[in-house]
């Protein structure tokens, strides 16, 4: 059973960069689109983007300018960071996967909705 | 980005009454070429990630329990729960991943 489990800190200074892991268990990451998703509280929530295990990568064009996504396929990992961050940034942060039943057959590709969560990280952004 | 909107904010159902969430999008999720709609549903309790309940608009996810149903097509869809259970108590958010990015309703709260 396919399990995420993500690390980082959960304190990130204004304009530093926040930079989170997720770890997959259970499975190969080499297969299905990785994302991640994040949630300001009491708010809703919004996709960050997405990396392949090929390192190819989509992110939300509001975030684009401070996203970077990387995958280590060897440690069965996958990684976040967010730079420039500000106030606006402070949210439960996940990591997700879209796995076998958003595959699209007609489309040849995996759709991006989530069937596995990570347990998510809180993350402050304060002096 | 294609707008969710979901209503109401908030509804509290009585044990074992039905409870009916509605999603509307700012623009068709439904692919004419294969007749799918790109709709997605999620469960969130306080804490907890979201947990998928139904891909493609009606497909239920193994293990989501049957009085959790979808319906709808083209920009309005509907999530329905037969009979209220204490469980259900949650969060219910609607997706959409016809386009990137994908985007997510507002949320719909539902009490006992």
């Amino acid at each position: 059973q396919v399990q995420l489990q993500q690390s980082g800190p959960g304190l990130v200074k204004p304009s530093e960069t926040l930079s989170l892991t997720c770890s997959v268990s259970g499975g190969s990451i080499s297969t299905y689109y990785w994302s991640w998703i994040r949630q300001p509280p009491g708010k809703g929530l919004e996709w960050i983007g997405h990396i392949y295990y090929t390192g190819s990568t989509n992110y939300n064009p509001s975030l684009k300018s401070r996203v970077t996504m990387s995958v280590d396929t060897p440690k069965n990992q996958f990684f976040l960071k967010l730079s420039s961050v500000t106030a606006a940034d402070t949210a439960v942060y996940y990591c997700a996967r879209s796995g076998d039943r958003t595959y699209d057959l007609w489309a040849g590709y995996y759709r991006l909705a989530f069937d596995i969560w990570g347990q998510g990280t809180m993350v402050t952004v304060s002096s | 980005d294609i707008v969710m909107t979901q209503s109401p904010d908030s509804l509290a159902v009585s044990l074992g009454e039905r409870a009916t969430i509605n999603c509307k999008s700012s623009q068709s999720v439904l692919y004419s070429s294969n007749d799918k709609n790109y709709l997605a549903w999620y469960q969130q309790k306080p804490g907890r990630p979201p947990k998928v309940l139904i891909y493609w608009a009606s497909d239920r996810e193994s293990g989501v329990p049957d009085r959790f149903s979808g319906s709808g097509s083209g920009t309005d869809f509907t999530l329905t729960i037969s009979s209220l259970q204490a469980e259900d108590v949650a969060v219910y958010y609607c997706q959409q991943y016809y386009s990137t990015p994908p985007t997510f309703g507002q949320g719909t709260k539902v009490e006992i």
